[in-house]
């Protein structure tokens, strides 16, 4: 079964700072991978994606990241973080099968503070 | 236009009580999801659909059941409302073709008193 690590549930960064966010994955197979984001009380958008290709994917505002396949991580990468990227941070494995169940498995979160 | 529209945003109810949230997208997908997150903002699959195959999630209670009248909508049935059922609910949709985007509504808080 895949699975999704997170292991800070919450992160702290000056306004201006840079910003990794860790995701380690558990799959059988090429993973799909994706970072989601959700601001409070919102649903959650989609940052970035990985399918296949080039390792290192540029998503929306900023963000980018890079598969590792030997050490099975994904982090999500910014150079300078904005007061307006405080949120909580999902990365997910996608498992699509085309006939059984499918879906995403997400991480439980992390929880982005920016600080003055 | 809004993709997956949920509704409502917000319900508050009693337990014991019976409540639908509804789920439509416009984008002519074939595979829509229901996702809970909890507290803790984890969130977890509860069902998926396509072309009239339902997977659940064996975690899901029964009291759960979804509804797909047509292809654009999956409406979420829950009964007997328990006090841990209180959970933001997210609908998701994916396209044909095996395109692995997922597109999500903008939630429904759920709070059972």
């Amino acid at each position: 079964a895949q699975s999704v690590t997170q292991p800070d549930i919450h992160i702290t960064v000056s306004e201006g700072a840079s910003l990794e966010l860790r995701c380690n994955y558990s799959y059988g197979a090429t993973p799909y991978l994706f970072w989601y984001v959700q601001s409070p009380g919102q649903g959650l958008q989609l940052l970035l994606k990985y399918f296949s290709g080039d390792t290192l994917v540029q998503g929306i505002k900023g963000f980018e990241a890079e598969f590792k396949r030997s050490q099975s991580s994904f982090n999500l990468r910014k150079p300078s973080v904005h007061w307006s990227d405080a949120a909580e941070y999902f990365c997910a494995v996608g498992y699509f099968s085309g006939g059984g169940a499918d879906g995403l498995t997400f991480g439980k979160g992390t929880h982005l503070i920016i600080q003055p | 236009d809004t993709a997956v529209s949920q509704t409502p945003k917000y319900l508050v109810t009693q337990m014991g009580n019976d409540k639908s949230i509804k789920c439509e997208q416009n984008l002519g997908h074939d595979t829509m999801y229901w996702y809970k997150q909890d507290s803790k903002k984890f969130l977890k699959i509860m069902f998926s659909y396509n072309n009239k195959e339902l997977i659940i999630n064996e975690t899901v209670p029964n009291r759960f059941s979804p509804k797909s009248p047509d292809k654009a909508h999956l409406n979420l049935h829950i009964n007997s409302l328990e006090l841990g059922d209180s959970a933001v609910y997210f609908c998701a949709s994916r396209a044909p073709g095996g395109g692995e985007k997922l597109f999500f509504g903008s939630g429904t808080q759920l709070s059972v008193l």
